[in-house]
């Protein structure tokens, strides 16, 4: 069955601070790793798709990077409109999206 | 942007009532998910269809709930009778089907269900 952990449930930083998020992950066969981030009352909104251990997406603040066990969101001197909940996920084929229960992340000013 | 919708946003109800939650997945996405939040299980999947055909509902109740899609534009998941063990967020999301996999997931914003 295919597992997801994310660490930490939660992380408070401050505004500059640059810190990572991990997402651990247990698959037969991973076709895919997506990282979301959901704002409260909102359904989750699409970060990254990575494929392959070594690759390496960006978007503005935020870097993800894969391995063959796990992936990590970078996060570089956030800002107060980063904090959310990133969510991690794990596809297999045709199969089922798996998803962890996420890192809640505050920016404080 | 074209996005996923789903009605109603926010629905409460008595135990033993029917519920039934609506979505319209994004035109031209063929896989649908739907998906329960709770603050303790997270982001689990109840079932989802490729071109409209059930392919796994193993994550739902079977005794109680029953997961549709009418057409192409319409999903619907329902639950009868309702209990209060029932009440999270429920998503719809939806995607292509691409060679090996899917396209990421679209999510609408969610049905916020409480069960008193």
């Amino acid at each position: 069955e295919d597992q997801v952990t994310q660490s930490p449930e939660a992380l408070r930083l401050q505004e500059g601070e640059s810190s990572s998020l991990n997402c651990s992950y247990t698959v037969s066969g991973l076709r895919g790793l997506f990282w979301y981030r959901q704002d409260p009352g909102k359904g989750p909104e699409f970060l990254f798709t990575l494929y392959s251990a070594g690759e390496e997406k960006e978007k503005e603040r935020l870097k993800a990077t894969l391995t063959k066990k796990e992936s990590f969101l970078h996060i570089t001197a956030p800002k107060p409109e980063d904090s959310a909940t990133y969510l991690c996920a794990v596809q297999a084929g045709y199969q089922k999206v798996t998803f962890g229960t996420g890192t809640k992340l505050q920016v404080i000013p | 942007d074209a996005r996923v919708t789903q009605t109603p946003r926010h629905k409460v109800t008595e135990m033993g009532q029917e519920v039934t939650m609506r979505c319209q997945p994004i035109l031209g996405h063929n896989t649908v998910f739907w998906y329960r939040q709770t603050m303790m299980q997270g982001l689990e999947l109840l079932a989802y269809f490729r071109n409209r055909a059930p392919l796994d509902d193993s994550g739902m109740p079977k005794d109680r709930f029953s997961a549709e899609m009418p057409d192409a534009t319409l999903a619907t998941l329902k639950i009868q009778p309702s209990e209060p063990r029932d009440s999270a967020v429920y998503f719809c999301a939806s995607a292509s089907t691409t060679q090996g996999g899917f396209s990421p997931l679209h999510f609408g914003n969610g049905t916020r269900l409480t069960v008193t």
